[in-house]
């Protein structure tokens, strides 16, 4: 089963618009962290914005904002007042469990999304 | 955050050769990460680099396929061996600079095999 779900392979919004990118996941370890990479053309990866499965409010940073709905097990991606710098592809990652170790680095991530803003 | 660097950005090889791909981190890192991106894909993890011993693979790829090395804190290597058309990807240094910090990526490198 698929760890990580982003259903919408394309989507498209409107200059100065609002958008919501969906993810769903699949866990069954009770501590595990949500996170958003954008990764433009050029091929980087960009940390957006960080969840924990413990913290009790969605997570912001600047225009971008995370719907965390724990039950429902989704991390929607809000990106608020659409620039066109934002046209890239958008990566869902969950890491699991709490221990520091090797696996640590291991990020499951999803298809993506790739985000179109048009003037 | 760090300043990751990755070398070289792009690199167009035949196949049967092997590429070594560099990444350096601007400051001591304990955890040092590569993926790969396969055209159209999402992003999988190769191998844990660990400082003064040898790499953890992750299911799928060994070591002779991708050799690592990590000679320090702020330095490692990953190499393709004996590169065919499907191992044309983008590759990815990670690196973790504390443990509730996400991982950071450097620029990647866009490697075509032909």
């Amino acid at each position: 089963a698929q760890k990580i779900t982003q259903t919408q392979p394309g989507m498209f919004v409107q200059e100065k618009e609002a958008v919501t990118l969906d993810c769903t996941y699949d866990t069954s370890d009770p501590s595990y962290g949500l996170f958003w990479y954008k990764q433009p053309s050029s091929g980087e990866m960009i940390f957006l914005i960080y969840q924990g499965s413990y913290d009790q409010q969605n997570a912001t940073e600047g225009r971008y904002s995370l719907n965390f709905q724990k039950a429902r097990k989704s991390a929607n991606l809000v990106i608020s007042a659409s620039q066109l710098g934002d046209s890239a592809m958008y990566f869902c990652a969950m890491r699991e469990g709490k221990r520091l170790g090797t696996s640590y680095g291991k990020l499951t991530f999803g298809q993506g999304t790739i985000l179109t803003v048009h003037p | 955050s760090a300043v990751i660097s990755q070398k070289p950005s792009r690199d167009i090889c035949q196949r049967g050769t092997s590429l070594t791909i560099q990444c350096q981190v601007d400051s001591q890192v304990t955890m040092m990460f590569w993926y790969r991106q396969q055209p159209g894909q999402s992003l999988t993890l190769i191998a844990t680099a660990n400082q003064g011993s040898e790499a953890t693979y992750e299911s799928g790829f060994v070591i002779d396929k991708f050799p690592i090395s990590r000679p320090n804190l702020t330095f490692s290597t990953l190499t393709v061996s004996n590169m065919s058309p499907e191992d044309s990807s983008i590759y990815l240094c990670s690196v973790l600079l504390g443990p509730n910090s996400p991982l950071h990526f450097g620029n990647g490198t866009r490697l075509t095999v032909t």
